[in-house]
């Protein structure tokens, strides 16, 4: 399974559109990245996710390299209740994304 | 509406005591997860199922216990075994057979304390 990295944490104000950038650089031709958000005491919920190029929903845009190595989520215009911890993995769409890994995720905290 | 349903949302157990942790999902998945998240920490997982009566060990299985006798059912037990048991559990479930699935679909969780 490839191991992603990502910030540990990050500050932004409401308005602003905050880039979090992950790293996967032993990633699979197979591995999708996915993207996913959790508040407290409640589960991770999907947000969005990608193979190649970029992926936009109503939520946010997924941004991939050509080489796939990393991946940028872009959130545009934050609001305080995006304040939510981010984890980004990578998993094998094929194989039902079995023992997916979370890190540690990055705790994104928007401020007024 | 199709889901993950985890019960219950708190729990508090004595020192010595088994306890079960119920999970149950509609949304016909095929397999399912249980992970364990301690503070500001990311989620580790304990066991997984991919058919029913089928079931292996993740990263961190030593004091927890499952069954899948149910496609719907995947009840975690955490016994008296489990050294530092107190913490918050989630549960999730994913498709095998559906290439545009999203992923895993998680439960609210259930809060485990130790007293």
């Amino acid at each position: 399974l490839a191991k992603t990295t990502q910030p540990i944490s990050m500050d932004s104000y409401e308005g602003q559109e905050v880039n979090i950038t992950c790293s996967h650089n032993n990633i699979a031709t197979n591995d999708y990245i996915t993207w996913y958000q959790q508040f407290p005491s409640q589960g991770p919920r999907f947000i969005i996710q990608g193979y190649k190029t970029k992926v936009t929903n109503e939520v946010a845009s997924l941004f991939i390299p050509a080489d796939r190595k990393s991946s940028t989520l872009s959130l545009p215009r934050v609001s305080l209740s995006d304040t939510a911890v981010y984890y980004c993995l990578v998993g094998d769409l094929n194989t039902g994304f079995q023992k997916l890994v979370f890190g540690t995720g990055t705790r994104l905290l928007v401020s007024p | 509406d199709g889901g993950i349903t985890q019960s219950p949302k708190y729990l508090f157990r004595k020192e010595g005591q088994n306890v079960t942790l119920s999970c149950e999902q509609n949304l016909n998945h095929d397999a399912m997860y249980w992970y364990r998240q301690d503070p500001g920490q990311g989620l580790r997982l304990i066991y997984y199922s991919q058919i029913v009566n089928d079931f292996q060990k993740g990263d961190i299985a030593e004091g927890y216990s499952v069954s899948r006798e149910k496609k719907e059912s995947f009840p975690l037990t955490v016994t008296s075994a489990q050294k530092n048991p107190t913490a918050f559990y989630l549960c999730a479930s994913s498709t095998l057979s559906d290439r545009e699935s999203y992923g895993y679909t998680f439960g609210s969780g259930t809060r485990l304390t130790v007293v």
